[in-house]
């Protein structure tokens, strides 16, 4: 069975305090792992796909890597309104739709 | 505003009774979808649709009732509405074929409680 799991559930940082989010997926022939944002309230925003181990890429402060196991998302420098839950996703049977972790909610603290 | 409309935004209802979130997408993208997502799950599949007149299941589809009549409108119906279906639902769309080279964008949301 397709998986895509996330840690931590919860990270709590400091304004300027880099770190990294984890997604690893147990998804047989890997065609693309997405990365979300959602803000309390909101639907989930569109950040990036990556599609091969060695691929990343960047966005402000945000970069996404992956592995041939795992992807990670770096922040670096956070700020406060980067504050949300990331949610990354794979797709799943039939390659037409995704996948979801339960998601990694990041505060800030200014 | 191009985009995926929801609607109701908010909806309170009781138990038994018949509930149906509206969608509306104005891309004319093939695919269209329904996710709810609950604490401690996660966003998890109820049902998408690949065009008009093509719908099918996902991970969560008992209780629920789908139809696709128009491209740009996907109604999702609680057909008798229990505990269990109080959630945040997200419908969905993303341009014909495969994921890879694609990607999913979501409305707001629809949030119901049942009562």
């Amino acid at each position: 069975e397709d998986q895509v799991t996330q840690s931590p559930e919860a990270l709590r940082l400091q304004e300027g305090e880099s770190s990294s989010l984890n997604c690893s997926y147990t998804v047989s022939g890997l065609r693309g792992l997405f990365w979300y944002r959602q803000d309390p309230g909101k639907g989930p925003e569109f950040l990036f796909t990556l599609y091969s181990a060695g691929e990343e890429k960047e966005k402000e402060r945000l970069k996404a890597t992956l592995t041939k196991k795992e992807s990670f998302l770096h922040i670096t420098a956070p700020k406060p309104e980067d504050s949300a839950t990331y949610l990354c996703a794979a797709p799943g049977a039939g390659s037409y739709q995704l996948t979801f972790g339960k998601g990694t909610k990041l505060s800030v603290i200014p | 505003d191009a985009g995926i409309t929801q609607s109701p935004r908010y909806k309170i209802t009781e138990t038994g009774r018949q509930v149906t979130l509206m969608c509306h997408q104005t891309w004319s993208h093939s695919y269209m979808f329904w996710y709810r997502q609950d604490l401690g799950h996660g966003l998890r599949l109820i049902y998408y649709s690949a065009a008009a007149d093509i719908t099918d299941k996902g991970e969560v589809p008992d209780g629920y009732v789908v139809s696709r009549s128009k491209t740009e409108n996907f109604p999702l119906t609680l057909e008798s509405a229990t505990r269990s279906q109080t959630s945040v639902y997200f419908c969905a769309s993303k341009p014909g074929g495969p994921i890879s080279g694609n990607t999913i964008y979501f409305g707001e949301g629809s949030w119901l409680t049942v009562v």
